[in-house]
């Protein structure tokens, strides 16, 4: 069965050190997503991402954070400047159908993201 | 935007007994209504969804009910089992904001 891959499984970084967390969406999936869950929270929204360019982006999904599709297969998360706050597990996710027309998000396994 | 709220935030119930789980949502436009169950350290997994034209749905052990007049839907798991125990979260969308936006959770512990 197809599956959002992700890597790094955890990454330990420096306060003020860049981070790019990197997914690999199911293959014929068109709607891409980037969702944090901070330790023992709720999954929260950052941002969505369609024809190469963000559809949506939460309040969290600030300057700091960005997203690309490099190439055919790969979607990435860049943190510019990770502050402590940072720290959390983050899911890719990826659907054949938009949100808003209600398709089911697939999740990666999740990055775990620590920031000292 | 959309708001989800979920209740209770722990539920401990007996092996073989039920649990219910319930939501509430904000945005009347929403029309999908997905349950995610969460193993410790695991990604969160669909189990079932329930979309707005329907009120009613079952699968096996696990059955959701959707009351859109009153904004709230629920999560109903029959003859529990210790495997059943995770995290339970609750999400909806298709509201003006369109992307899934997640209750808090429930940690659902079934006892031998």
């Amino acid at each position: 069965e197809p599956e959002v891959t992700q890597t790094p499984s955890h990454q330990v970084t420096q306060m003020g050190q860049e981070v790019i967390l990197r997914c690999v969406p199911i293959s014929n999936h068109l709607y891409f997503y980037w969702y944090r869950q901070i330790l023992g929270q709720k999954v929260e929204f950052l941002v969505s991402f369609y024809n190469n360019e963000i559809s949506e982006k939460s309040e969290i999904f600030d300057d700091q954070f960005s997203v690309e599709r490099p190439d055919g297969s790969n979607f990435t998360l860049k943190i510019r400047s990770t502050k402590l706050e940072d720290s959390a597990m983050y899911f890719c996710a990826s659907s054949v159908l938009g949100q808003i027309n209600t398709g089911e998000l697939f999740f990666g396994e999740g990055s775990r993201l620590t920031v000292l | 935007g959309e708001n989800v709220e979920q209740h209770p935030s722990t539920l401990s119930v007996q092996e073989g007994d039920s649990a219910v789980i319930k939501c509430t949502y904000s945005d009347s436009a929403s029309n999908y209504f997905p349950w995610y169950k969460q193993e410790l350290g695991k990604r969160p997994q669909l189990i079932i969804d329930i979309r707005s034209n329907v009120g009613e749905k079952k699968d096996q052990r696990i059955a959701v009910t959707l009351n859109k007049t009153a904004k709230h839907f629920s999560l109903h798991i029959t003859e529990t089992q210790p495997e059943d125990s995770a995290v339970y979260f609750c999400a909806a969308s298709g509201g003006s904001q369109g992307n899934l936006i997640f209750g808090k959770g429930t940690k659902l512990s079934v006892k031998p």
